[in-house]
């Protein structure tokens, strides 16, 4: 069965750094997502991105965040100038095409450790 | 705003039922989908309804009443694997789920 795949599976980074997560949707989907959970937390949406372009972002997805679909496989989440509030297990989601509320379908995530 | 409830955690024994049921007030609706999540682990799909109504997959049944803003999830012949969190969420307009805050399920022998 086909799956969304994430690396790094965990990335330690000094405060202050960029880091940048990667994620290959399944191929056939056209909705991407990320969202995030923090330790014991519940799952936050980020941000959605459809036909290039962010369609939805939430509060947190500020100007330290960042989106790109570099070719046509990958989709990246780059956050700038890293906190240690930014510590979290990062998911990235992909659905298929179509109408009506289809399922979203996540990766393993990466856990972000930040020191 | 956004409110989603559902109970913190559940025990059951194995081969029994569990029902774990979620409560809801958001903005909009256009679905409202169950996840399974064993700890460090991905959110996976296990059921969807948009309309009212119970929708049944295998082991796994899920109930939508949206008048009420209720939902439930089902679990039959309760096995040891199925000891996770399990995450009630709300499709709003557009494109995000809107999560609760999950229901850690206990299964003991």
């Amino acid at each position: 069965e086909p799956e969304v795949t994430q690396t790094p599976s965990h990335q330690v980074t000094q405060m202050g750094q960029e880091v940048i997560l990667r994620c290959v949707p399944i191929s056939n989907h056209l909705y991407f997502y990320w969202y995030r959970q923090i330790l014991g937390q519940k799952v936050e949406f980020l941000v959605s991105f459809y036909n290039n372009e962010i369609s939805e972002k939430s509060e947190i997805f500020d100007d330290q965040f960042s989106v790109e679909r570099p070719d046509g496989s990958n989709f990246t989440l780059k956050i700038r100038s890293t906190k240690l509030e930014d510590s979290a297990m990062y998911f990235c989601a992909s659905r298929p095409p179509g109408t009506g509320p289809q399922p979203q379908h996540f990766g393993d995530g990466t856990r972000l450790s930040i020191l | 705003g956004q409110n989603i409830d559902q109970p913190t955690e559940m025990t059951a024994t194995e081969g029994a039922i569990v029902q774990i049921n979620c409560t809801y007030q958001t903005s909009g609706f256009n679905g409202l989908f169950w996840y399974q999540q064993h700890a460090g682990e991905a959110p996976t799909f296990l059921s969807y309804n948009v309309l009212d109504g119970l929708e049944e997959k295998g082991r796994f049944s899920s109930f939508l009443s949206r008048s009420k803003g209720y939902s439930y999830l089902l679990l039959k012949e309760l096995q040891m694997k199925d000891s996770a969190s399990y995450l009630c969420a709300v499709k709003e307009y557009g494109n995000k789920l809107v999560f609760g805050a999950g229901t850690i399920l206990r299964v003991k022998s």
